[in-house]
């Protein structure tokens, strides 16, 4: 399976700002897809992410409020927007392997004060 | 009803016991099941990817499909301290998107 490396670990953020995680894949991929993982909560997919194209969202997530880059087949990023503390969560990237299974980086954990 | 249904726990076992985790399923047009893993502060690991019905070994470990009542099953054979985690189970179709589980924590007591 892929290696998939996500910066920032963790982070400590102030309310109204914004923070963009970074994911590396170490081979190419066409789709991307990032989830968030609330505590105690399942993981919800927020967007797959498409190199050259517009990232598509899932309902309840909106492009102003997660913008993501997709510039080329081993890299991505997701940006949280105007941070709140429900926005705390592990955020992970994530691609499909050959026979559809869904393998994660480490997840960024993010906390808003 | 949400589509993917798994206990929350936490599952507390002595260290040796044989662990059974469950989730249940609603949509009958799911034919892909995988259980995770996830450590405190990682990322989920996958432990298990299984198509329809039956059962998957892998070392200690048991995958168990039963697509008659919608039931999806990880046994856990020999447990030891190391696999206190959380536990993830998540389906979906051809058709559709990955569904999770909420996640089971489990806890082995040495």
């Amino acid at each position: 399976s892929a290696v998939i490396s996500q910066k920032p670990s963790r982070d400590i953020c102030q309310r109204g700002t914004s923070l963009t995680i970074q994911c590396q894949v170490d081979s190419q991929v066409t789709m991307m897809f990032w989830y968030r993982q609330q505590p105690g909560q399942s993981l919800t997919l927020i967007a797959t992410a498409n190199q050259g194209s517009e990232a598509t969202y899932e309902s309840g997530f909106v492009i102003d409020k997660f913008p993501i880059s997709r510039p080329n087949l081993t890299f991505s990023t997701l940006t949280v927007s105007n941070m709140s503390p429900e926005d705390s969560s592990i955020y992970l990237c994530s691609l499909r392997g050959l026979t559809g299974e869904l393998f994660f980086g480490e997840g960024s954990r993010l906390t808003v004060l | 009803q949400k589509e993917v249904e798994q206990d929350p726990g936490p599952l507390s076992v002595p260290e040796g016991a044989i662990v059974s985790l469950n989730c249940t399923y609603s949509n009958s047009a799911f034919q892909y099941f995988m259980w995770y893993r996830q450590y405190s502060r990682k990322g989920p690991e996958l432990l298990m990817y299984t198509y329809s019905s039956g059962n998957k070994e892998d070392g200690r470990f048991t995958a168990q499909v039963d697509k008659s009542s919608k039931y999806i099953s990880l046994f856990i054979r020999d447990s030891q301290p190391s696999d206190s985690a959380t536990y993830l189970c998540a389906s979906y179709s051809s058709a559709s998107k990955i569904i999770f589980g909420s996640g089971t924590r489990l806890s082995i007591r040495p």
